[in-house]
């Protein structure tokens, strides 16, 4: 969606290696950013959220950041297995019950 | 755990013709959602609906429209299929409240010949 921004597009690391990736939103308002895992030929599933009173969420071995000031959350996977590769998206509140998704991210972790 | 189905994973359909897409919720949400998928563009959301009977425009709704007559059901139509509406179409539902995660259908792989 046009009022947020995802890159890369494409990225690839070598297994054990940190995946990041970055959105960023334009409406200062928005106050809850999830990102979606989606899996070849399956559905896209939540994998994590933030809300905008907290900076960092953790679980496990992926987290989420987001800087209000500059309007940009990010994605942070570490220790990454073959499992990860898939596509994920990030998603920012539009007016009502919208989201604007991003463009979508393609992790391939090489093993 | 939130089911979302699809009536149909593939369709093939012609040019002009009327094509249903319809999506089922069993966790008595109150939005649904129906977005396409193309590759380099994400998720655009088509029509969305936050109530029985109510609908609104996503961010392209041309050339299709929505009818929600219950509140588990939200179906898709394309009143004249054309190639350019070839695509994956998912359908997503959430809880009344605005900052809710979306659960997602599987998706109906549509192609317009």
């Amino acid at each position: 969606g046009e009022n947020v921004e995802q890159h890369p597009s494409t990225l690839s690391v070598q297994e054990g290696d940190s995946a990041v990736i970055k959105c960023t939103y334009s409406d200062s308002a928005s106050n809850y950013f999830p990102w979606y895992k989606q899996e070849l030929g399956k559905r896209p599933q939540l994998i994590i959220d933030i809300r905008s009173n907290v900076g960092e969420k953790k679980d496990q071995r992926i987290a989420v950041t987001l800087n209000k000031t500059a309007k940009h959350f990010s994605l942070h996977i570490t220790e990454t297995q073959p499992e990860d590769s898939a596509v994920y998206f990030c998603a920012a509140p539009h007016t009502g019950n919208q989201f604007y998704f991003g463009t979508g991210t393609s992790l391939t972790v090489i093993p | 755990d939130v089911k979302v189905t699809q009536s149909s994973r593939y369709l093939v359909k012609r040019t002009g013709e009327k094509v249903f897409l319809e999506c089922v919720q069993d966790m008595d949400h109150e939005n649904m959602f129906w977005y396409r998928q193309d590759p380099g563009l994400g998720l655009r959301l088509i029509y969305f609906s936050y109530d029985v009977k109510m609908k609104e425009k996503g961010d392209i709704p041309e050339g299709y429209s929505v009818s929600r007559e219950k509140k588990e059901r939200f179906s898709l139509i394309l009143e004249s299929a054309s190639t350019n509406q070839t695509s994956m179409y998912l359908c997503a539902s959430s809880r009344s409240r605005v900052r809710e995660t979306q659960y997602f259908g599987p998706g109906t792989r549509l192609l317009v010949l």
